[in-house]
């Protein structure tokens, strides 16, 4: 079974309107952290936002806010506001206690940002 | 500014011939790793640094080795390239082991 699932392969968006990248996970460790990321073509992966399982409110981050709800096991990130910079590779991960350091990546989402 | 770097950002190399990729980092974090991700592919976990302890990943192929000769440096050594393992090579560090990962710009390597 996969444990990060990312329905949308691809999304469009107009500048300066919000979106919504979704992600849901699979997981029975009672502690974990999901991590989004961010990838140009020129490939580097910027971190962007960081929600641990115990924490009591959504994480957010300039722009960038992710709508935790847990027990849905999802972790969607809120993009306020989009700029044309914002096209780009996203990628939701995950780690898990029993997994140590690994991180497990989603799929990814393919966001585009029209003028 | 502390930073992970990555040489080259491009590597050719041909079927067979053995390649290093370099990553540096000035953040002083005790974890390194290397993950291949593969064209349109998540990344994928090879293998990762605590200070000096070396951990593989089960399906890390035996062609692929690392070395850490000191906190700052990790390189990847793939022994005998296959056209299979031409990829985006990323590099990336964290303080601790549930930290967050940083990671540098990659190394894109081509095996003719």
């Amino acid at each position: 079974a996969q444990k990060i699932t990312q329905t949308q392969p691809g999304m469009f968006v107009q500048e300066k309107e919000a979106v919504t990248l979704d992600c849901t996970y699979d997981t029975s460790d009672p502690s974990y952290g999901l991590f989004w990321y961010k990838q140009p073509s020129s490939g580097e992966m910027i971190f962007l936002i960081y929600q641990g399982s115990y924490d009591q409110q959504n994480a957010t981050e300039g722009r960038y806010s992710l709508n935790f709800q847990k027990a849905r096991k999802s972790a969607n990130l809120v993009i306020s506001a989009s700029q044309l910079g914002d096209s780009a590779m996203y990628f939701c991960a995950m780690r898990e206690v029993t997994s140590g350091s690994r991180l497990t990546f989603g799929e990814g989402t393919q966001l585009t940002v029209n003028p | 500014d502390a930073m992970v770097i990555q040489n080259p950002r491009y590597q050719v190399t041909q079927f067979g011939k053995p390649v290093t990729l370099s990553c540096s980092q000035t953040l002083n974090h005790n974890v390194m790793y290397w993950y291949q991700q593969k064209s349109s592919q998540a990344p994928k976990l090879l293998f990762h640094y605590y200070d000096k302890d070396f951990n593989n990943e089960a399906d890390t192929p035996d062609n692929f080795q690392s070395r850490r000769p000191n906190t700052s440096f990790c390189f990847l050594d793939i022994r005998s390239p296959g056209l299979g393992d031409a990829a985006m090579y990323l590099c990336a560090t964290s303080r601790g082991v549930p930290d967050t990962q940083y990671f540098g710009p990659g190394t894109r390597l081509t095996v003719l």
